[in-house]
């Protein structure tokens, strides 16, 4: 009855290489994001999907692009992979509405592009 | 404001003891604010949260606090427990999309 699901967990890479991530979210939740954890713990939102469509983007690399099949779903695929890409990357669901509800947060998965 | 330098702001208390966790946030407009609590190896965990309606809100052995004259929040958390040992983070909502922005992050260390 895992809420927020992940894989791969980990996922060890070469520079150049594509890669993705899936999520998925069995909370009924509607808006989906994905934030990337820096090596000082900072976190910080790269994307949100509310409905399949993308409401925030803040300023990331067009390498990399989520992908929304359905509600429940948010994969993050990235081209291209560099050497600063290395990061836990977090998948996060909410149900949008009135403002101020917690995000639900995934286990991560740990991303280390060699 | 906001800690500056390479490493994780620690905080290391006593078994026993009570906790405080500082945060300072950025926007005046934030209406809502949430702490996040982050075990090793473990994505971010709801702890409790606080609308900018209210200055203070209780849990099970956790208190929020907010300032709004100074853009401050704390945590605190009540006889402190080992299992209390995480990443600590505050997190402030800018608006109607539900973005949360978060904070630098506070290392609880917990001294049996």
């Amino acid at each position: 009855d895992t809420a927020v699901s992940q894989t791969p967990k980990y996922l060890v890479t070469q520079m150049g290489n594509d890669k993705s991530i899936k999520c998925e979210q069995n909370l009924g939740h509607d808006t989906m994001y994905w934030y990337k954890q820096d090596s000082k713990k900072f976190l910080k939102i790269m994307f949100s999907y509310n409905n399949k469509e993308l409401i925030i983007n803040e300023t990331v690399p067009n390498r990399f692009s989520p992908k929304s099949p359905d509600k429940a779903h948010l994969n993050l695929h990235i081209n291209s992979l560099e050497l600063g890409d290395s990061a836990v990357y977090f998948c996060a669901s909410s149900q949008r509405g009135l403002a101020g509800v917690p995000l639900r947060f995934g286990p991560g998965t740990r991303l280390t592009v060699t | 404001g906001e800690s500056v330098g390479l490493h994780l702001p620690t905080l290391s208390v006593q078994e026993g003891d009570n906790s405080i966790i500082n945060c300072a946030y950025s926007n005046s407009a934030s209406d809502y604010f949430i702490w996040y609590k982050q075990e090793s190896g473990k994505g971010p965990q709801f702890i409790i949260d606080i609308r900018s309606n209210m200055d203070k809100r209780q849990g099970q052995r956790v208190t929020v606090l907010l300032n709004k004259t100074v853009k401050h929040l704390s945590l605190q958390i009540a006889a402190t427990q080992p299992g209390d040992s995480a990443v600590y983070f505050c997190a402030e909502n800018e608006g109607s999309q539900g973005n949360l922005i978060f904070g630098k992050g506070t290392k609880l260390s917990v001294k049996p």
